[in-house]
């Protein structure tokens, strides 16, 4: 069964430096997400990505944040100076986006720890 | 506006049966989603109503009513592995096709 991955799954960066986030979505998806989730907290909403480019995004997407779908098949998170708050788990998803059923498959996250 | 509420936690007894309440508000709306999200782990897909009614799917079910802006997710015959958090959330039929999350019902089930 086709399923979203996430590399790598744990990311360990000091503060002020730059990381990438990695996901491969399921192939034939057209809708492309981030979430974050800090600890104990909710699930919260970054940016989707359609059609390449961004559709929407988050108070939290600032200019710290950037996406990119470098080829056909890689979707990529920078965060180019990490903070402290940036820790956190990143949830990358995908969705048909066909239809009225949307339902978001998931990614097994990737947990990064800012110091 | 757009919310979603849900409450924070629930406890209940192994082998037994619990609903999980989630109500929310919006002006757009293309149906609402159950996800299961075990600590440490990405949320999973349990269910999705677009019209009104009770969708059976095993020991858990979900109900829609549209018109309340209502929902709930029934568990039944409770295993200790269904403790988790259980999150509601509904597509605001945007462009964007974004899910509005809540923020979880974290369960526990007792022995």
């Amino acid at each position: 069964e086709p399923e979203v991955t996430q590399t790598p799954s744990h990311q360990v960066t000091q503060m002020g430096q730059e990381v990438i986030l990695r996901c491969v979505p399921i192939s034939n998806h057209l809708y492309f997400y981030w979430y974050r989730q800090i600890l104990g907290q909710k699930v919260e909403f970054l940016v989707s990505f359609y059609n390449n480019e961004i559709s929407e995004k988050s108070e939290i997407f600032d200019d710290q944040f950037s996406v990119e779908r470098p080829d056909g098949s890689n979707f990529t998170l920078k965060i180019r100076s990490t903070k402290l708050e940036d820790s956190a788990m990143y949830f990358c998803a995908s969705s048909p986006g066909q239809g009225n059923y949307n339902e978001q498959f998931f990614g097994p996250g990737t947990r990064l720890t800012v110091l | 506006g757009q919310n979603i509420d849900q409450p924070t936690e629930m406890t209940a007894t192994e082998g037994a049966i619990v609903q999980i309440n989630c109500t929310y508000q919006t002006s757009g709306f293309n149906g609402l989603f159950w996800y299961q999200q075990h600590a440490g782990e990405a949320p999973t897909f349990l269910s999705y109503n677009v019209l009104d009614g009770l969708e059976e799917k095993g020991r858990f079910s979900s109900f829609l009513s549209r018109s309340k802006g209502y929902s709930y997710l029934l568990l039944k015959e409770l295993q200790m592995k269904d403790s988790a958090s259980y999150l509601c959330a509904f597509d605001n039929a945007g462009n964007n096709r974004k899910l509005i999350w809540g923020l979880g019902t974290s369960l526990a089930v007792n022995p």
